[in-house]
């Protein structure tokens, strides 16, 4: 299958900084990236959906100006949480599509909001 | 819009004995797909297997088979010969398929244990 990374793979800051994570496609070009974050033992809870070049369309509930996406190119697309807090910490993951076919998860990322 | 359902709690499981998953959806979708992932505690999300709504047969990947019964609505997994490594949560998933942007819908997730 095809092979999605993220970086960082745990991170760690201060309440109130901004917080990147990248998400990329190493061997395919993603037309659609997700963003799902999980809590310990509960299901994936999709985020937002991103399209390369065009706003990112976000799920009710998902507050668009902390949750910054960008899908500046084809393999990366980035997700800022702006003036993060310790209710932020979670485990986010993102996934890629190319075309129709499915979708590929990245290893995700641990965010621990001190 | 769609909606998965697993209400098994924590399952068990001996090795090498076999065991079932199970899966309820609710869609008005025509057509879609069901996954099954699989998700260690290190947290990645490993693809398993994929039936689409018009295949007549049951899927089978290795020790993973799908038991589909579309009247039911039911998508249950059936993993035969239990090993230690299949202790993880595993998830079932579905989405329509109908455009690039469709998304996965996720169920709550069961976990499953594998004693030795």
């Amino acid at each position: 299958g095809a092979v999605v990374s993220q970086h960082p793979s745990r991170v760690i800051c201060k309440s109130g900084t901004s917080v990147k994570i990248e998400c990329r496609s190493l061997d395919f070009q993603a037309t659609t990236m997700f963003w799902y974050r999980q809590f310990p033992k509960q299901s994936l809870m999709l985020m937002a959906t991103s399209n390369e070049g065009s706003k990112a369309t976000y799920e009710q509930g998902v507050e668009k100006d902390k949750f910054l996406i960008n899908h500046a190119s084809l393999t990366l697309s980035t997700l800022t949480v702006t003036s993060a807090h310790p209710e932020d910490s979670s485990f986010y993951i993102c996934s890629a599509k190319q075309g129709w076919n499915e979708q590929f998860f990245g290893p995700g990322t641990r965010l621990t909001v001190l | 819009a769609q909606k998965i359902t697993q209400t098994q709690p924590g399952m068990f499981v001996q090795e090498k004995e076999a065991v079932t998953l199970d899966c309820t959806y609710d869609t008005s979708d025509q057509s879609y797909g069901l996954f099954w992932y699989k998700q260690p505690s290190s947290g990645e999300m490993i693809f398993l297997i994929y039936q689409g709504s018009y295949d007549e047969q049951n899927a089978t990947e290795g020790r993973y088979s799908l038991n589909f019964q579309k009247a039911r609505k039911s998508a249950n997994l059936v993993i035969s010969a239990s090993q230690l490594g299949d202790s993880a949560m595993y998830f079932c998933a579905m989405s329509p398929i109908t455009g690039a942007n469709s998304k996965l819908t996720f169920g709550k997730g069961i976990t499953l244990s594998v004693r030795p």
